[in-house]
């Protein structure tokens, strides 16, 4: 059973990195998939902020403008973003997610969830 | 970015109604299509892929039909725990996109 979980600090000061880790058990990593994160602000929809193959490749969506570092460290079966020059615009919950590598793409599994607040 | 818009944004329906959602895509996505349901305080759960084929473990109530740009989910006959809202998400792109949601009251 594939198995998500996010960790990370709640808050964060403005202008500051956003880092947050997602642990997966049950699939290895290095099996294949893109590795992704998800946000969602409150009371709002998602957002997709990027992916990462086992490999190492990413991509990230472009809105972001270039502020997202993503990573994977198949030895301990998880991947990392890392979002800088944070504002209260970034206050969402943060998800980390499994998608599809070939059709149709979907995302079939997700982490529980993480809230980081941006606040001084 | 393909743009998608969901259609009604909430809606009011009774337990055993029959629910229908739209999702229009800005372009022709094909069928890569793909519809998940999120409880109050919980991460999404995939329903539907490929615009029709129904995920492991999701009840049968669930259906998707549809092509091109012009997608549906229907719910047959509502439940207590369908209540919930439903995201649209395309897969066609290198950047996923999602509706803004349809959120399903309890009428």
């Amino acid at each position: 059973h594939v198995q998500l979980q996010e960790s990370g600090p709640g808050l964060v000061k403005p202008s500051e990195t956003l880092s947050l880790t997602c642990a997966v058990s049950g699939f290895s990593i290095s099996s294949g998939y893109y590795w992704g994160w998800i946000r969602q602000p409150p009371g709002k929809g998602l957002e997709w902020i990027g992916s990462i193959y086992h490999s190492g490749s990413t991509y990230d969506n472009p809105s972001l403008k270039s502020r997202v570092t993503m990573s994977v460290d198949t030895s301990k079966n998880q991947f990392s973003l890392n979002l800088n020059s944070v504002t209260a615009a970034d206050t969402a919950v943060y998800y980390c997610a499994r998608r599809g590598s070939g059709f149709p793409q979907s995302i079939d599994y997700w982490g529980q969830g993480i809230l980081v607040t941006v606040s001084s | 970015d393909i743009q998608m818009t969901q259609s009604p944004s909430s809606l009011s329906a009774s337990v055993g109604d029959r629910v229908t959602i739209t999702c229009r895509a800005s372009q022709s996505i094909i069928n890569y299509l793909n519809w998940y349901q999120q409880q109050p305080g919980e991460a999404p759960k995939l329903l539907i892929y490929a615009a029709s084929s129904l995920q492991s473990g999701v009840p049968s109530r669930f259906s998707g039909s549809g092509s091109g740009t012009d997608f549906t989910l229907t719910i047959s006959s509502l439940q207590p725990e369908d209540f919930a809202t439903y995201f649209c998400q395309q897969s066609y792109s290198t950047l996923p996109t999602f509706g803004g949601g349809t959120k399903v009251e309890i009428k």
